[in-house]
């Protein structure tokens, strides 16, 4: 079965960077597109960008060009993103979910990015 | 970017009731559109795509419909288990935006 396994919970200092990552199983990692999006707790959804593993192209929502940087690792099937210059508004859950290929067929269980000195 | 506005904000109904949740985009998204639920604690799920698709093991009482700029999510015979935020998200144009979403909570 398709899944989207996110790594555990970070806890960053201002000014740092955290590298999130994602590993997909039950399907062709280079065939569909991950897509990443930002949550504050109880706040609504923001669509952050995606990565898409058979080419390893991107594309970033203005927002978060320059904050957000997505790599993939087709030999792991793992999608990564690179979250720098941290400031506390950067302090979210985040999601990364399978594209099929523009709605989100599935997601991973989310990680939680505390920002704080 | 295209803004979704969601409404209501918030929703409470009783068991067994039929409630409908409103999606208006700011252009026409030719029915480029997305529902999710998310419980409590969890990531969303993916309900309708396409505006009236239903996804794979999502329970037919969910129903989409709509088109142009103007879409909505309809939940049939209400139930306990539909407790939960629901956003809309269009796909039409980058970036993607997501409604401000609807809590559901039962009376």
């Amino acid at each position: 079965q398709v899944q989207l396994q996110q790594s555990g919970a970070e806890l960053a200092k201002p000014g740092t960077s955290v590298k999130l990552s994602c590993k997909a199983s039950g399907y062709t990692f280079t065939s569909y597109y991950i897509y990443w999006v930002k949550q504050r707790p109880g706040q609504g959804l923001e669509w952050i960008g995606y990565i898409y593993p058979g080419n390893g192209g991107t594309y970033y929502s203005e927002k978060f060009k320059g904050k957000a940087t997505f790599t993939a690792d087709t030999s792991s099937s793992t999608a990564y993103m690179l979250l720098g210059s941290l400031t506390p508004e950067d302090s979210a859950y985040y999601f990364c979910a399978r594209g099929s290929p523009d709605y989100f067929d599935y997601w991973g269980q989310g990680v939680m990015v505390t920002v704080s000195s | 970017d295209i803004q979704m506005t969601q409404s209501p904000a918030s929703l409470s109904a009783s068991l067994g009731e039929t409630v409908t949740i409103e999606c208006r985009a700011s252009e026409d998204i030719y029915s480029n559109l997305a529902w999710y639920q998310q419980k409590p604690g969890n990531s969303p799920q993916l309900l309708i795509y396409d505006a009236n698709s239903l996804a794979d093991g999502v329970p037919s009482r969910f129903s989409g419909s709509g088109s142009g700029t103007q879409y909505s999510l309809k939940i049939n015979s209400l139930q306990s288990e539909d407790v939960a935020s629901y956003f809309c998200q269009q796909y039409n144009n980058y970036p993607f935006t997501f409604g401000s979403g609807t809590k559901l909570e039962i009376k």
